[in-house]
């Protein structure tokens, strides 16, 4: 039973460049939260989702940021036009919706040169 | 105000000795309180989660929760330089829909 999968898990990016991240929930588990991390820095919440639908996106910047999660296939975590404040830790989670916790992917390290 | 607040330590406990990790919350309605444990470079792992008033306890750990102060904690007892990482208390909120974490705790424990 595989956890929560990131990939990839390092990238590096040119300014200007799109980043893509990708995460796939554990098996059973419909909700899908993104989170940011700076160094030396706790987790900001990014977005929350379920299949096809976006239930909260408070923590995403405005501009250059989305997420999706389909019908079929993973969530995707997509920064356009990055930048190298955007250059952080990024980690999906997962959970099935109960208040048991989320379970965390093994993030995404993006680096923007 | 921060809306899960933590001291960022950081921490040191010799080896044996109960560390005490403390978090403040502001969100008057919030219902679920976790307690994940991160190693440098690693993701976030579950410890704990407590959602009564009161203590909880699993194995060396212990959660506290105090709703009326807004004040989570954690205690570990026989602390072990294994237990050496940051340790980060998350709340969900009355909305339900998010879970929102302290900045973290980092905390050595000293052989």
């Amino acid at each position: 039973n595989a956890g929560v999968m990131q990939n990839p898990r390092h990238l590096v990016r040119r300014r200007g460049q799109e980043a893509r991240l990708r995460c796939s929930p554990m098996k059973g588990h419909s909700h899908v939260y993104w989170y940011r991390q700076l160094p030396e820095e706790g987790l900001k919440f990014m977005v929350y989702l379920q299949k096809e639908n976006i239930i909260d996106e408070s923590g995403m910047p405005k501009e250059r940021f989305s997420a999706e999660f389909p019908k079929e296939g993973p969530s995707i975590l997509r920064i356009q036009q990055v930048v190298r404040g955007d250059s952080a830790a990024y980690f999906c989670a997962s959970s099935t919706g109960t208040d048991y916790g989320y379970t965390f992917g093994s993030g995404t390290r993006l680096t923007v040169v | 105000q921060k809306e899960v607040e933590q001291n960022s330590g950081p921490l040191s406990v010799p080896e044996g000795a109960i560390a005490s990790l403390n978090c403040t919350y502001s969100d008057r309605g919030s219902q679920s309180f976790f307690w994940y444990r991160q190693y440098s470079g690693k993701s976030p792992e579950l410890i704990m989660f407590i959602y009564s008033n009161g203590d909880k306890e699993d194995g060396r750990f212990t959660a506290q929760l105090n709703k009326a102060s807004q004040y989570v904690s954690l205690l570990i007892r026989d602390s072990q330089p294994s237990d050496s990482a940051t340790y980060l208390c998350a709340v969900k909120g009355s909305n339900n829909n998010d879970m929102r974490f302290g900045a973290g705790t980092r905390l050595t424990v000293k052989p």
